[in-house]
């Protein structure tokens, strides 16, 4: 079962930042956080992952809670082309675990 | 980054007949792949994960006699359903975890399937 919850939808405007809660209050000490989006009719995309720091890159910034509990991912600028669903993963790093995908949140930017 | 190709990207298939879908590691090789079915507007499900040179683990649900996987290599994985029905109709993506590092998984961009 996965184990985060996250808003079954949102809406952004272009150019605003988009930020995606995701909370995952069972996390386990070994376990990061995974962001992924799927676009319509692809494969999901990796976006980013995170433990406990805060983390940046290219594509977004993920914020992690002191407690880990949850976290919020940041498009900063967001375009037409961030229109998607965002997935939030949990996942111990160095393992060959699968991934479990819970519902995600679809994120609609508008001009 | 990493790329995996995963072909062909859409398929329409009579009842009863097999259908094969390839997942490639272009440039890494994969000692585990994994594959899922996502129907419309829902998550994707996983269906197995595939070792290079075992046998796939099959999730529970799942018929492992009508959804052939095979891993051959570090770089390929199959998917065969089998006898396909209208009922299988549905996308199909794989993904493959890097050997060596098991930092995160990549994903084809999937196969639409449509049984008529």
């Amino acid at each position: 079962d996965a184990k985060t919850t996250q808003p079954t939808s949102m809406d952004c405007a272009e150019g605003r930042a988009a930020n995606l809660p995701c909370n995952h209050s069972t996390i386990s000490g070994n376990e990061y956080v995974y962001w992924y989006r799927q676009i319509h009719s692809q494969g999901p995309q990796y976006i980013i992952h995170g433990l406990k720091n805060n983390e940046t890159n290219e594509m977004a910034s993920l914020i992690i809670t002191e407690d880990r509990k949850s976290s919020t991912l940041i498009l900063p600028h967001a375009t037409l082309r961030d229109t998607a669903v965002y997935y939030c993963i949990v996942r111990p790093l160095y393992n060959t675990d699968k991934l479990i995908f819970g519902t995600g949140t679809r994120l609609q930017v508008f001009p | 980054g990493a790329v995996v190709s995963q072909h062909p990207s859409r398929v329409i298939c009579k009842s009863g007949t097999s259908v094969k879908i390839e997942c490639r590691s272009l440039d890494f090789q994969a000692t585990t792949m994994f594959w899922y079915r996502q129907f419309p507007k829902q998550s994707l499900m996983l269906m197995a994960t595939s070792n290079e040179g075992s046998k796939a683990t099959y999730e529970q649900g799942v018929e492992k006699d009508k959804f052939l996987i095979n891993h051959a290599s570090l770089t390929l994985s199959t998917l065969t359903v089998t006898s396909a029905h209208p009922e299988d109709s549905s996308f199909y993506i794989c993904s493959a975890l890097p050997h060596g590092t098991n930092e995160k998984l990549f994903f084809g961009s999937g196969t639409q399937l449509s049984v008529l």
